[in-house]
């Protein structure tokens, strides 16, 4: 099993709707979260650190629920320049400094 | 502007060549962190270096060697030894006490043939 899973998509959404994806992760110790967008043939960009609490950035709103090992993205009215790929990204506990592990990716395409 | 910069932005080479990868940053950062992408795949990390003169392997090191002789560099060597070098390379850096706020350069792009 792979340390952080997501649904690879592609997800096609008109402008205007709403998305979420999901992410999982098999490390129970893992301590910190965070989403990071990536651009077609781009460097990956932190979006947003995932909170205990939830938390939520504009039309971005984060979640994770250790119970059942999963943070989720949901995005709101969806604008073209929202397609990318969107990495889970994870930090597990007792894992050397600044070592962070990433998802595959999920590839979001807004279309008009 | 502060910022990294790595190049070239496509490096093609012949195999059982060396190759060096450069990347530097001007953010005053104390880490940096080398990356490879396969398509359809998460990041892997190669090695990484919380201070200068100090560097550690990270999950996929093995044909791979680095340097940290300055704070602003971090060059990463693609040795012969690596089987399967072709792939998008990404260097990152991070500020002391945040080291999950990685600030990611634009890539290499190297093509062994």
């Amino acid at each position: 099993r792979k340390e952080v899973e997501q649904d690879p998509g592609p997800f096609n959404v008109p402008e205007g709707a709403t998305v979420a994806f999901n992410c999982t992760y098999s490390n129970s110790a893992s301590q910190s979260f965070f989403w990071y967008r990536q651009d077609c043939r781009k460097e990956p960009k932190l979006l947003m650190s995932v909170y205990s609490s939830g938390n939520e950035d504009g039309r971005f709103t984060a979640q994770l629920n250790r119970a059942s090992q999963y943070i989720s993205l949901l995005i709101r009215d969806s604008k073209l320049s929202d397609s990318a790929t969107y990495l889970c990204v994870v930090k597990a506990g007792g894992t050397s400094y600044g070592k962070l592990t990433f998802g595959q990716g999920t590839i979001l395409t807004v279309h008009p | 502007d502060g910022g990294i910069t790595q190049s070239p932005k496509y490096l093609f080479r012949k195999e059982g060549q060396n190759v060096t990868l450069s990347c530097e940053q001007n953010l005053n950062h104390d880490a940096m962190y080398w990356y490879r992408q396969d398509p359809g795949q998460g990041l892997r990390l190669i090695y990484y270096s919380q201070i200068v003169n100090d560097f550690q392997k990270g999950d996929i090191a093995e044909g791979y060697s680095v340097s940290r002789e300055k704070k602003e560099s971090f060059p990463l060597t693609v040795t012969s030894a690596q089987k399967n070098p072709t792939a998008f390379y990404l260097c990152a850096s991070s500020k002391q006490g945040s080291p999950y706020e990685q600030y990611f350069g634009p890539g290499t792009r190297l093509t062994v043939t």
